[in-house]
């Protein structure tokens, strides 16, 4: 069974930082680009950033740039997302997602970000 | 960006009836490889979003058969043959066609 068990997100400050992790189990993780999506009361649903198998390509949406880093250890069969200088339009919850073809087949449960002072 | 424009936003519905949910992308989705990205995903309240079909009509494992997606270019359809009570939630399409991925604004089933 496919799992994508997420951990990681809580409480920071505006301008400070937070890590997401995405622990996966069922399936050949080296074997599959990973996805993260984001869920915001101002956006709705928003693609966060794509990584392909070995890491070694990043995709990003253009507010996340420079901002936020995907990443992901292989032998772990784990995904992050390093998010710094956060905003209130960050917050929301964040979703690990498995991408086959780009269908985002598997979703992991979410994990809340709030950002507040 | 491509913009997803989703029609309805809210769409009570009689158990057992159809119902249909439109959407429009601001460019075609057709992408260089000559596959249209385009997933419909359900979110039912408190869950994730769930995928339900993509590549416009392709059921995914475990979706009944009275879901089923059509259309090409920039419109696509979502259709439920006969709406059942768990189906309740918000529908969301979305495109991967081109960076960045992009999704629809959701439309809420509910029952009447």
């Amino acid at each position: 069974e496919v799992q994508l068990v997420q951990s990681g997100g809580g409480v920071v400050q505006p301008g400070g930082s937070l890590r997401l992790s995405c622990e996966a189990s069922g399936f050949t993780f080296s074997g599959y680009w990973m996805t993260w999506v984001r869920q915001t009361p101002g956006k709705g649903l928003e693609w966060v950033a794509n990584i392909n198998r070995d890491g070694s390509a990043k995709q990003y949406v253009r507010s996340a740039e420079g901002r936020f880093t995907i990443s992901r250890d292989n032998a772990k069969n784990s995904l992050y997302l390093q998010m710094t200088s956060l905003s209130p339009e960050d917050a929301g919850v964040y979703y690990c997602v498995r991408p086959p073809a780009r269908a985002l087949d598997y979703w992991g449960q979410g994990t809340l970000v709030t950002v507040s002072s | 960006d491509i913009v997803m424009t989703q029609t309805p936003l809210s769409s009570p519905v009689t158990l057992g009836q159809p119902a249909s949910i439109s959407c429009r992308s601001s460019q075609s989705l057709v992408s260089s490889d000559g596959t249209t990205y385009f997933n419909w995903l359900q979110q039912r309240p408190g869950q994730p979003p769930r995928l339900l079909i993509y590549e416009i009509s392709n059921r995914f494992s475990g979706v009944p058969d009275r879901f089923s997606g059509s259309g090409a270019g920039t419109d696509f359809t979502l259709e439920i043959s006969r709406v059942e009570a768990e189906d309740v939630g918000i529908y969301y399409c979305m495109q991967a066609s081109q960076l960045p991925w992009t999704f629809g604004q959701g439309t809420k089933v509910e029952i009447k």
